[in-house]
């Protein structure tokens, strides 16, 4: 167990439906990251929060958004679903907003868009 | 634009051989490297890393080589273990920033 909680671990969901991934960070981290891995794709990068503030943007699509509430938590929202939206979501948090060593990562959702 | 590279998407190796596991790099402003391991269904965790000052780095029976000029980096796991059957990613920090850059992938498979 890493410490980063990720929910749901699995989601079947139809092309146009809205679907939320929840993150939990390790505790003591600030700093939350998004990453998608699409099949036989590296993992691209989001989005990043610090402390409840949005700090980095990357190949994240419009139809995508995220938050990190007082809690840290995180969540990232899911609309407008097409059939390549389909991948693993990864969570990762970190205690500093620059990390020297990586971070940590959950588990991962694995989203199905049927 | 692929800026970290693993151009070999699986490696089997028998057990006690050595597995060599290759990454490139395009960008000069990456200041640290690292190495992921995953396991299926569960996230990466890493396993190693080095500085852009060092040129070796290791830890048990993890090694990790940078070589500038080349701008290549690899890691050699010796001896394998059927253990460490799972997929490896490098990963490159840009200088100062929050943000890696990962690679594919390399499926390495050690056989017993």
């Amino acid at each position: 167990d890493s410490g980063v909680t990720q929910t749901p671990k699995h989601l079947i969901t139809a092309t146009g439906q809205r679907v939320t991934l929840r993150c939990s960070p390790r505790s003591g981290d600030l700093s939350v990251y998004w990453y998608q891995q699409s099949l036989d794709q590296g993992l691209q990068f989001l989005i990043q929060y610090y402390n409840g503030e949005e700090r980095a943007k990357g190949n994240i699509l419009e139809r995508f958004s995220a938050q990190q509430f007082p809690d840290l938590h995180s969540e990232l929202n899911l609309s407008s679903l097409e059939l390549g939206d389909s991948a693993l979501y990864f969570c990762a948090s970190s205690v500093d907003r620059v990390p020297l060593y990586g971070y940590t990562f959950g588990s991962g959702t694995r989203l199905t868009v049927v | 634009d692929q800026q970290v590279k693993q151009n070999s998407p699986s490696l089997s190796v028998q057990e006690g051989r050595i597995s060599i596991l290759n990454c490139d790099y395009t960008n000069s402003m990456f200041d640290y490297f690292l190495w992921y391991k995953k396991y299926p269904a569960e996230g990466p965790t890493f396993l190693i890393s080095i500085s852009s000052i060092k040129d070796k780095n290791e830890d048990g029976r993890f090694t990790v080589f940078l070589n500038k000029s080349a701008k290549h980096l690899s890691l050699h796991i010796v001896p394998s273990q059927p253990g460490d059957s799972a997929v490896y990613f490098c990963a490159a920090r840009v200088l100062g920033t929050y943000k890696y850059i990962f690679g594919t992938g390399t499926r390495l498979k050690v056989l017993a």
